[in-house]
């Protein structure tokens, strides 16, 4: 069935140093992966996607990367601030349109 | 242009009880989509719907839970004879065709 993977379940990095999460999907026919950046009590925000026809995506100090042959898709944060704190997901959409399948989620910690 | 909205925020239901959700989508999005947020765990998903249509529902139990999405007003998640397990955050999300922007989402509690 359709699966998302998500690693690590919590990560503590100190401020300006790099974080990177990483997912891997089941279904091969996904061709849309978005990250989303939850704080306490709060909505999923989305803070960057990618389309299956694109390898690298970047916005400012967070980029994506997908791998489709090997189905993996990271997460990369460059120079982390404290209020980049929050719980990360990443999800994958079987379907043009559908449902999105979401990973368990990655507890991000930057210590100032 | 308003976000995704849904209320209530807050919702307390004794056991038995029925509980409804309403979501109205970003102004021009046809679609929407509710998932469940157990709490410190990942959301899961439970149906998609687009305007009198449910699309795929393949997340939503079978019993004691609907949903619909009228011609006209907002979408409704109905839970009927609430249970403990029921209490969650639920969100709903709305698209164009493509990103999914989600609501602030109602926190269900059942006592």
């Amino acid at each position: 069935g359709e699966n998302v993977e998500q690693h690590p379940s919590t990560l503590s990095v100190q401020e300006g140093d790099s974080a990177v999460i990483k997912c891997t999907y089941s279904d091969s026919a996904s061709n849309y992966f978005p990250w989303y950046k939850q704080e306490l009590g709060k909505r999923p925000q989305l803070i960057i996607d990618i389309r299956s026809n694109v390898g690298e995506k970047k916005d400012q100090r967070i980029a994506v990367t997908l791998n489709k042959t090997a189905k993996h898709f990271s997460l990369h944060i460059t120079e982390t601030q404290p209020e980049d704190s929050a719980v990360y997901f990443c999800a994958a959409r079987p379907n043009q349109g559908g449902k999105l399948i979401f990973g368990q989620g990655t507890e991000l910690s930057v210590k100032p | 242009n308003a976000g995704v909205m849904q209320n209530p925020r807050h919702l307390v239901r004794r056991r038995g009880q029925e509980a409804r959700l309403r979501c109205s989508p970003m102004k021009g999005h046809s679609h929407v989509y509710w998932y469940r947020q157990l709490p410190e765990e990942g959301l899961k998903f439970m149906v998609y719907l687009q305007k009198e249509n449910i699309i795929d529902e393949s997340g939503m139990p079978k019993e004691r839970f609907s949903a619909e999405f009228p011609k006209e007003g907002p979408s409704i998640l109905r839970i009927q004879q609430v249970v403990r397990g029921d209490s969650a955050a639920y969100f709903c999300a709305s698209s164009a065709d493509g990103e999914q922007y989600f609501g602030p989402g109602t926190r269900l509690t059942v006592t």
